[in-house]
């Protein structure tokens, strides 16, 4: 089966750094995604891996384990505006296409 | 350059009733896939457009179904509403070929009563 797993809920103080985890285990590995959705607005794109390591784009970084069914999200210089829902979807490649299989996404809340 | 565009953006129904939801794909691309999230849920699949016939679909009753036209744009139909039915639903469009990330649009808050 295909599962994702992230945690529900955390927070962190502004200007801290914080770490989002997420494991999967799917069939058809293409790729994984990380989104961010602000409370009652559509996913906009962070960030893509598909190959092992470290991708890193100004303030946020996705880091990527195949092997390990790994991934984490790196925010750095966390500001209020960064409080919302970030989303872990894996790209499956099955029956000759590509679908998302999405977490249930980790609640971020940010302090001052 | 136009992003996603879904619409309506707010919706309320009556249990029974069917629902049609609407969603223009980004410039360019030839991909819709409709997702169902409930509250506090990540998106769930229902299925994918490709070249106008359905092409993979995720866990949902035949009640949901869908239609690609020939210039990408899709439609979501849902029959005999539920009250469970209530989310939001949200249309993402990508390429077939090439590109990366799936945009998506602002979704469509649906209401059962």
């Amino acid at each position: 089966g295909q599962n994702i797993d992230q945690p529900t809920e955390m927070t962190a103080t502004e200007g801290a750094i914080v770490q989002i985890n997420c494991t999967y285990q799917t069939s058809g590995f293409n790729g994984l995604f990380w989104y961010q959705q602000h409370a009652g607005e559509a996913p906009t794109f962070l960030s893509y891996n598909v190959l092992d390591g470290l991708e890193e784009k100004g303030r946020f970084s996705s880091f990527l384990s195949r092997s390990k069914g790994y991934s984490y999200l790196l925010l750095k210089e966390l500001q209020m505006k960064d409080s919302a829902s970030y989303l872990c979807a894996v790209r499956s490649f099955s029956g000759g296409y590509n679908k998302l299989i999405f977490g249930a996404g980790t609640r971020l809340a940010v302090h001052p | 350059d136009a992003g996603v565009t879904q619409s309506p953006t707010h919706l309320i129904k009556t249990r029974g009733q069917q629902v049609t939801l609407r969603c223009s794909p980004k410039s360019g691309h030839d991909t819709v896939s409709w997702y169902q999230q409930a509250l506090g849920q990540g998106p769930q699949f229902i299925f994918q457009y490709y070249e106008e016939e359905e092409r993979q679909r995720g866990n949902f009753p035949d009640r949901f179904s869908g239609h690609q036209f020939p210039n990408y744009s899709s439609e979501l139909n849902v029959n005999a509403l539920l009250l469970g039915d209530s989310a939001l639903y949200l249309c993402a469009s990508s390429l077939e070929f090439g590109g990366e990330e799936a945009f998506f649009g602002q979704g469509t808050r649906l209401t059962v009563v």
